[in-house]
């Protein structure tokens, strides 16, 4: 596609529930990242993943929160057992390569009720 | 609805007039550095990059300063226009050696062009 897709645009979740947040990365990408914006805040690095391998998940949160790509193209971010404190926009981001700017999609705003 | 600039400074300029949107970064190591622009409800937009062996780099209306010895980044909008408005972010690229690193962010700043 032309740029980052991302789906759903807005999800709200009863806390406990688990999520599931999709990325379709620029063709051809990489690398992928996913990034949690609080509001009023910059993104937070989450995790990135350079094809299918997911090199680097320091910034996930907590074992309730896992991310994969497994044929190295779409990703899914997923929530288990959402709390308040979870809702937030996540956003991705892809590049073509590491050390080259990354394109960042529209975000998921996530609302935990 | 809700602002991606809520909470976070602002800085307010007359349209037509040159703003200059300051950041310090956290890293001494860190070699890449991105300016991001983000209005409600989008992603961040890229405006301009510039890498640690450069102090200066000019695009289309903006200009990007690195002052490595005081981590400081600045970037520079001229002439600003209504749809400059947004909040702009700065964000620092460095490298751990244990694999690849995402970006971090700095607070960012809202920027308004006031008419």
């Amino acid at each position: 596609g032309a740029g980052v897709s991302q789906s759903p645009r807005y999800k709200v979740a009863k806390r406990g529930q688990d999520v599931a947040l999709r990325c379709d990365p620029i063709s051809g990408h990489v690398s992928l990242f996913w990034y949690q914006q609080a509001l009023g805040q910059g993104p937070e690095f989450l995790t990135y993943f350079q094809n299918e391998a997911q090199l680097d998940k320091s910034g996930l949160p907590s074992d309730r929160f896992f991310a994969e790509r497994p044929e190295g193209s779409v990703s899914t971010l997923k929530i288990q057992r959402t709390q308040q404190e979870d809702s937030a926009v996540y956003l991705c981001a892809s590049s073509l390569k590491v050390d080259l700017l990354a394109f960042f999609g529209q975000g998921t705003r996530l609302t935990v009720v | 609805g809700e602002s991606v600039g809520l909470h976070l400074p602002t800085l307010s300029v007359q349209e037509g007039d040159n703003s200059i949107i300051n950041c310090a970064y956290s890293n001494s190591a860190s070699d890449y550095f991105i300016w991001y622009k983000q209005e409600s409800g989008k992603g961040p937009q890229f405006i301009i990059d510039i890498r640690s062996n450069m102090d200066k780099r000019q695009g289309q209306r903006v200009t990007v300063l690195l002052n490595k010895t005081v981590k400081h980044l600045s970037l520079q909008i001229a002439a600003t226009q209504p749809g400059d408005s947004a909040v702009y972010f700065c964000a620092e690229r460095y490298p751990s050696g244990g694999g690849a690193d995402g970006l971090t962010f700095g607070k960012g700043t809202h920027l308004i062009i006031q008419p």
